[in-house]
């Protein structure tokens, strides 16, 4: 089955302790990305990845740290998390980043509280 | 002022009604754009692209309007299945930009 999977689904953590949240794709999807969504503000892109070792700043990047070794895996990593990152989180990915190619495919979310 | 802006809503409508609600967008370079439908916090999925002037998709009709930058999403014949949160993206360059959503519930 053609999925984004992330993992964890519910973490709830403390200040500083750094923590990462895994994403992987199985469509051999070029286009990775990670946003958070928060009441009223929508989701906001905080990094995407073009290709295996490219990536980019979204909106949103303070904070957070990203990498692109493998095609499948984008996991997003907070090194010392502070409560105005608790936030649901997804991943999502599509064929290519390119205007027109632009389906994004979300994975189930990730609900994360940071006390 | 924002990428991308909709009206938040609640559209509270009932079940057959017509409902249409707008996105505004400030990125004249923009080409295509997404109405994404999202359920109760649940993950984002696609509704509708729209590359031109407009597209239909049985009881879903989104028009651009590139003059006024903005895109419509109409409902017909509106179904209780239909209650979410219906979500306008538009691309610039390599990024995504979503509106806030526009909430629509559909009663009995």
């Amino acid at each position: 089955e053609a999925q984004v999977t992330q993992n964890p689904r519910y973490l709830i953590t403390v200040t500083g302790k750094k923590l990462t949240v895994t994403c992987s794709q199985n469509m051999n999807h070029e286009y990775m990305s990670w946003y958070r969504q928060d009441p009223g503000l929508g989701l906001r892109q905080i990094y995407y990845s073009m290709n295996v070792e490219v990536t980019d700043k979204g909106d949103v990047p303070e904070g957070y740290k990203v990498s692109r070794k493998e095609k499948r895996n984008f996991p997003l990593i907070l090194e010392s998390p502070s409560p105005n990152q608790t936030s649901l989180y997804f991943c999502a990915s599509s064929l290519r980043g390119l205007a027109g190619e632009r389906e994004q495919f979300f994975g189930p979310g990730t609900r994360l509280t940071v006390l | 002022r924002k990428e991308v802006e909709q009206d938040p809503g609640p559209f509270n409508v009932p079940e057959g009604a017509t409902v249409a609600f707008n996105c505004t967008y400030s990125n004249s370079a923009s080409q295509s754009f997404f109405w994404y439908r999202q359920d109760c916090r649940k993950e984002p999925k696609l509704l509708m692209s729209v590359y031109s002037s407009g597209n239909e998709d049985g009881r879903f009709t989104a028009q651009l309007n590139r003059a006024s930058q903005y895109i419509s999403l109409l409902i017909r014949d509106s179904k209780l299945s239909d209650s979410a949160t219906y979500l306008c993206v538009a691309p610039r360059d390599y990024k995504l930009s979503f509106g806030a959503g526009t909430t629509v519930t559909v009663r009995a």
